[in-house]
């Protein structure tokens, strides 16, 4: 199915750094999610967006819905090592019925 | 949101035997399911829909004889790989939607199946 453009595809930090990842898409969305599945687990909801423009955090991490609702942001401020996983971001339309189209994923790495 | 128990973590089949991975909602009566099919480094796929009671819902390009879905409880999902064989080897997911306002899609932790 259709996919979110998710970028980067990877990254490879330093311990403390910050780190910023995005997904944009063609259509609007109605609902923005944030997850992060760490190897071998599904996926685990970081932060719901539910509003255009609203910006919400979750301890370390921030995520935006952009205003256009094509689009959104995660932050990650101060990497620790166990921020390793792979990030996912999910967009939901509500006229989707209740299929979440998902980005491609953003890999994770943090050098201690 | 919902818990979400997934069965078995992993399995290794051979091939032309069938295999059931079950899909359970702890405490939240869900009336769809999904099943996801992921491949290394890559996104998750939607493979379908799940609905209690009713048939599921195939996404294009997958086989709905070689993928059985039974949904016969507000707490059950079963997907089942018929005649597996090694391209069916892959990471299968499920996902339950909470219901409400401030609603999100928790997943289940995944089944690593290996046809040998």
């Amino acid at each position: 199915g259709q996919q979110l453009n998710q970028s980067p595809q990877s990254m490879f930090i330093q311990e403390g750094e910050d780190v910023s990842m995005n997904c944009t898409s063609s259509s609007i969305f109605n609902t923005w999610l944030w997850y992060k599945q760490d190897p071998g687990e599904g996926p685990v909801l970081l932060i719901a967006l539910y509003k255009a423009g609203e910006l919400t955090s979750n301890g370390r991490l921030t995520a935006q819905f952009g205003i256009t609702r094509k689009d959104s942001f995660l932050n990650i401020s101060a990497s620790i090592p166990s921020d390793v996983g792979i990030y996912f971001c999910a967009g939901h339309h509500n006229n989707a019925g209740n299929m979440l189209t998902f980005g491609g994923g953003t890999r994770l790495m943090v050098k201690p | 949101g919902a818990v979400v128990s997934q069965h078995p973590s992993r399995v290794i089949c051979k091939s032309g035997t069938s295999v059931k991975i079950e899909c359970r909602s702890l405490d939240f009566q869900a009336t769809t399911m999904f099943w996801y099919r992921q491949f290394p480094k890559k996104s998750l796929m939607l493979m379908a829909t799940s609905n209690e009671g009713s048939k599921a819902t195939y996404e294009q390009g997958v086989e709905k004889d070689k993928f059985l879905i039974n949904h016969a409880s507000l707490t059950l999902s079963t997907l089942t790989v018929t005649s597996a064989h090694p391209e069916d080897s892959s990471f299968y997911i499920c996902s339950v939607k909470s219901g409400g306002l401030n609603y999100g899609y928790t997943f289940g932790s995944g089944t690593r199946l290996t046809v040998v």
